[in-house]
């Protein structure tokens, strides 16, 4: 059972563009949802993080988008940079289960210049 | 502060035999979690570990152990490997909001 759905799997954007990943979940337990990045080689860094009780936050060009009554979060990518080109993956946290994160499957994002 | 830390990096087994990985969480951190992480599957959240008790665990076979030192270093066993047991294992440390989850670079298993 799949508890966060990630879409799309993969995603190609020129430089310059706006990379937009999708989440949903279903388990209303979930009070905390980071988007994690990763580089080939090496572990999941925290990009960015929110929580149920607010709808957008930004950090540089990077926004999280909340909608809790559709139980849908987004990363959006600003001005996308062939720096970015990674795996970015979105995940949830059951405030019952501790620091348990649930993720989804994984966006690889390619930036071409 | 130095960040997660894992031992080894990289490690050859053959199928039968049993491994031990190693994770050193950022100082000051109580909570260590590790995943497992595949292609197929993406990353799989394997068991948590605070103040040296097992708080959570995913649902993966008893071949899969772990446990934590009062120092708060954790150690995950796998016993008996079989080929599917190949993954880069990724061992997380957060600290006492328990929400922030820092992970280290992974130990890559490979099963021959």
């Amino acid at each position: 059972q799949q508890q966060v759905k990630q879409s799309p799997q993969s995603l190609i954007v020129q430089k310059g563009g706006i990379s937009i990943i999708n989440c949903a979940y279903e388990n209303t337990a979930f009070d905390y949802f980071p988007w994690y990045q990763q580089f080939p080689g090496k572990g999941p860094a925290l990009l960015i993080a929110i929580r149920p009780d607010v709808s957008e936050k930004k950090e540089g060009r990077f926004t999280i988008s909340f909608n809790k009554s559709a139980k849908q979060f987004s990363l959006h990518i600003m001005d996308s940079q062939p720096g970015d080109s990674a795996t970015y993956f979105c995940a949830a946290r059951d405030y019952n289960q501790g620091g348990k994160l649930i993720f989804g499957q994984g966006t690889e994002l390619s930036v071409k210049p | 502060k130095a960040g997660v830390t894992q031992t080894p990096r990289y490690l050859i087994k053959t199928r039968g035999q049993q491994v031990t990985l190693s994770c050193s969480p950022i100082s000051g951190h109580r909570s260590v979690s590790w995943y497992q992480q595949t292609p197929g599957q993406g990353l799989q959240f394997l068991f948590e570990y605070f103040s040296e008790t097992q708080r959570n665990k995913g649902n993966f076979p008893g071949r899969f152990s772990g446990r934590q030192f009062s120092n708060s270093r954790s150690e995950m066993n796998v016993s008996t490997l079989e080929l599917g047991d190949s993954a880069l294992y990724l061992c997380a440390s957060s600290g006492s909001t328990q929400e922030t989850q820092y992970f280290g670079p992974g130990t890559r298993l490979l099963v021959l």
